[in-house]
């Protein structure tokens, strides 16, 4: 499976903390995005980086992107219960269109 | 930014029958389209790529005569369930890409699929 890997797979922490979620994939990239969802809903398109880029924010977010490790980060500071949903990373292989998902991390904030 | 649609947004059905999800992009064309389904606690797994004026490209695994494909029109992509049985039962999300050269996807809502 092209599927990419992220961890941990759930994350509980309070309201004010910081989330730091990772994900790995398989192959060389064309742009690596992350996406949250919330529960039976669909997804909501949170960043983009593209292959040339080491690091992004808007606003709490900070994503990471290291392809020599294939591996990206996903920061959110001072998490607000409404940050509660599922996150994945989603990348696009050059000459590709697809996306190929991870495995989410399911976050949850407590008040 | 871009509105993607999805019709109907939860079905249930009984085994045998067939159900058709519409997917629209409300206010672009997008020539090309993406079919996943979601199983519960699980990620998205791509079942198709869905061409205007073409026919589908099938993941492997995805038997396309019972996951039927038509995109007719560059704002509507639909997928038919042929057949469906219980274990069709599953959350299905249509994407968009806007056109060439455009990166993002845009996701519409879902439709829960339910098959007794």
């Amino acid at each position: 499976s092209q599927q990419g890997e992220e961890d941990p797979q759930a994350l509980s922490i309070q309201e004010g903390e910081n989330a730091t979620m990772n994900c790995s994939y398989k192959t060389s990239i064309n742009n690596l995005q992350w996406y949250r969802q919330n529960s039976g809903r669909g997804l909501v398109h949170l960043i983009l980086i593209r292959s040339n880029e080491r690091e992004k924010h808007s606003g709490r977010l900070r994503v990471t992107l290291d392809t020599s490790k294939k591996s990206s980060s996903l920061l959110i500071t001072a998490s607000r219960a409404a940050d509660t949903a599922s996150y994945f990373c989603a990348t696009d292989r050059p000459g590709f269109q697809k996306l190929v998902f991870g495995t989410g991390t399911r976050l949850l904030v407590s008040p | 930014g871009a509105v993607v649609s999805q019709h109907p947004s939860r079905v249930i059905c009984k085994s045998g029958t067939s159900v058709k999800i519409e997917c629209r992009s409300l206010d672009f064309q997008a020539t090309t389209m993406f079919w996943y389904r979601q199983f519960p606690k699980q990620s998205l797994m791509l079942m198709a790529t869905s061409n205007e004026g073409s026919k589908a490209t099938y993941e492997q695994g995805v038997e396309k005569d019972k996951f039927l494909i038509n995109h007719a029109s560059l704002t509507l992509s639909t997928l038919t369930v042929t057949s469906a049985h219980p274990e069709d039962s599953s959350f299905y999300i249509c994407s968009a890409l806007e056109g060439e050269g455009h990166n993002e996807q845009f996701f519409g809502p879902g439709t829960r699929l339910t098959v007794l």
